[in-house]
């Protein structure tokens, strides 16, 4: 596609209710990240897949969430039983290589209620 | 300490002014890489570099490996620049980024 899309672009989820994000990234991009970021800070890694492969998910803050990346291309994360303190903006970018430049989707606001 | 840290925090500019926003990192690096957020919207990559300066339009970016620092200039600001602007490292050859916090910048006519 021309950039990476992400969906919903907002979402309003209640306390303990399992939510979806969804990143569709740069066609044949390699590299795919998830970041957090709260309001008024920078963001912070949650998990990079390079392909399929998870190869890094050192950065999420709970088992409650999840990624995946089935098929190499759209990658999904899922987070569990919601609480106040994952509301946050959910960045996806995607790279060409490891190491390349970023291409940042326009984010997912969730906001926990 | 942050790994990346940003100055000014905020800015506040006329149309029109040269503006410089700085970046300094304590750990070694692959490369740096300017962006620009603005309100309510995703992330836009300005520049990627590893030494020396690029210039796009009126944005240039330089780097100093020594130093370990990096600025951002602006050239004739215009409104249209306001935004957040933020500092990433990819620290030595890793792949995930390291952010700074930003430089919220506000160009007024």
């Amino acid at each position: 596609g021309a950039g990476v899309s992400q969906s919903p672009r907002y979402k309003v989820a209640k306390r303990g209710q399992d939510v979806a994000l969804r990143c569709d990234p740069i066609s044949g991009h390699v590299s795919l990240f998830w970041y957090q970021q709260a309001l008024g800070q920078g963001p912070e890694f949650l998990t990079y897949f390079q392909n399929e492969a998870q190869l890094d998910k050192s950065g999420l803050p709970s088992d409650r969430f999840f990624a995946e990346r089935p098929e190499g291309s759209v990658s999904t994360l899922k987070i569990q039983r919601t609480q106040q303190e994952d509301s946050a903006v959910y960045l996806c970018a995607s790279s060409a290589w490891t190491v390349g430049e970023a291409f940042f989707g326009q984010g997912t606001r969730l906001t926990v209620v | 300490k942050n790994e990346v840290e940003q100055s000014p925090q905020n800015l506040t500019a006329q149309e029109g002014e040269f503006i410089t926003i700085n970046c300094s990192y304590s750990v070694g690096i692959s490369a740096l890489h300017w962006l620009q957020q603005h309100p309510g919207g995703g992330i836009v990559s300005l520049f990627m570099l590893s030494s020396g300066k690029k210039k796009h339009g009126r944005l240039i970016a330089t780097i100093n490996i020594q130093e370990k620092h990096s600025s951002l200039h602006i050239t004739a600001s215009h409104p249209r620049d306001s935004a957040v602007y933020i500092c990433a490292v990819n620290r030595d050859s890793n792949y995930k980024l390291t952010f700074g916090k930003g430089t919220l910048l506000t160009v007024n006519p």
